[in-house]
């Protein structure tokens, strides 16, 4: 069965605000993670990753968060735009990948 | 760089019939190369692990006789739908990883889109 997991299967976000999209996992041992973006038809594109031994994360309009304790992974997006629109997913494993279910982030002009 | 190309992009066949997909690491020698398989509105599911010049490694439930996976070269990996049904009908997506590289990024695909008819 899958080891991560999704808080919401959908995110409606108005432009120019933050999103935040929460992932929980399971496995208490996983030591990488990384979200992905995947837009209608496409494969998934790689937005960031953070390894077990960090809790935080920054890229270009994004920033990972990692909680350990309570094993939950955070993606959060700045300033969203309508170009950010997609299904977003986490995933775990330094050799296999688990996916989590997904969410879906509309974003509303 | 580390783009990763899949061939067809769709395609579309007759029951019964075996369908080949190729998945190629374009500026990058792949050690492994990852098969995937999603369903309309679901997560991608591992379907098998690929190493070149070894025989891949299917995830529990994968029809490894149904499924045929080669990776004969660094650059190139295949996978065949043999027989295929209109339950196979799916979007595939292969990932490679770097040769020689201690990075776990895995690098995707865009994906072929089956359908089965």
């Amino acid at each position: 069965g899958e080891s991560v997991g999704l808080h919401l299967p959908t995110l409606s976000v108005q432009e120019g605000d933050n999103s935040i999209i929460n992932c929980a996992y399971s496995n208490s041992a996983s030591d990488y993670f990384i979200w992905y973006k995947q837009e209608s038809g496409k494969g998934p594109q790689f937005i960031i990753d953070i390894r077990s031994n960090m809790d935080k994360r920054q890229g270009q309009r994004v920033t990972v968060l990692l909680n350990k304790t309570v094993k939950h992974l955070s993606l959060q997006i700045a300033a969203t735009q309508p170009g950010d629109s997609a299904v977003y997913f986490c995933a775990e494993g330094d050799y296999k990948l688990s996916f989590g279910a997904g969410t879906t982030v509309t974003v509303r002009a | 760089g580390a783009v990763v190309s899949q061939h067809p992009s769709w395609v579309i066949c007759k029951s019964g019939t075996s369908v080949k997909i190729e998945c190629r690491s374009l500026d990058f020698q792949a050690t492994t190369m990852f098969w995937y398989r999603q369903f309309p509105k679901q997560s991608l599911m591992l379907m098998a692990t690929s190493n070149e010049g070894s025989k891949a490694t299917y995830e529990q439930g994968v029809e490894k006789d149904k499924f045929l996976i080669n990776h004969a070269s660094l650059t190139l990996s295949t996978l065949t739908v043999t027989s295929a049904h209109p339950e196979d009908s799916s979007f595939y997506i292969c990932s490679a990883r770097q040769r020689d590289v201690s990075s776990y990024e895995q690098y995707f695909g865009p994906g072929t889109r089956l359908t089965v008819t």
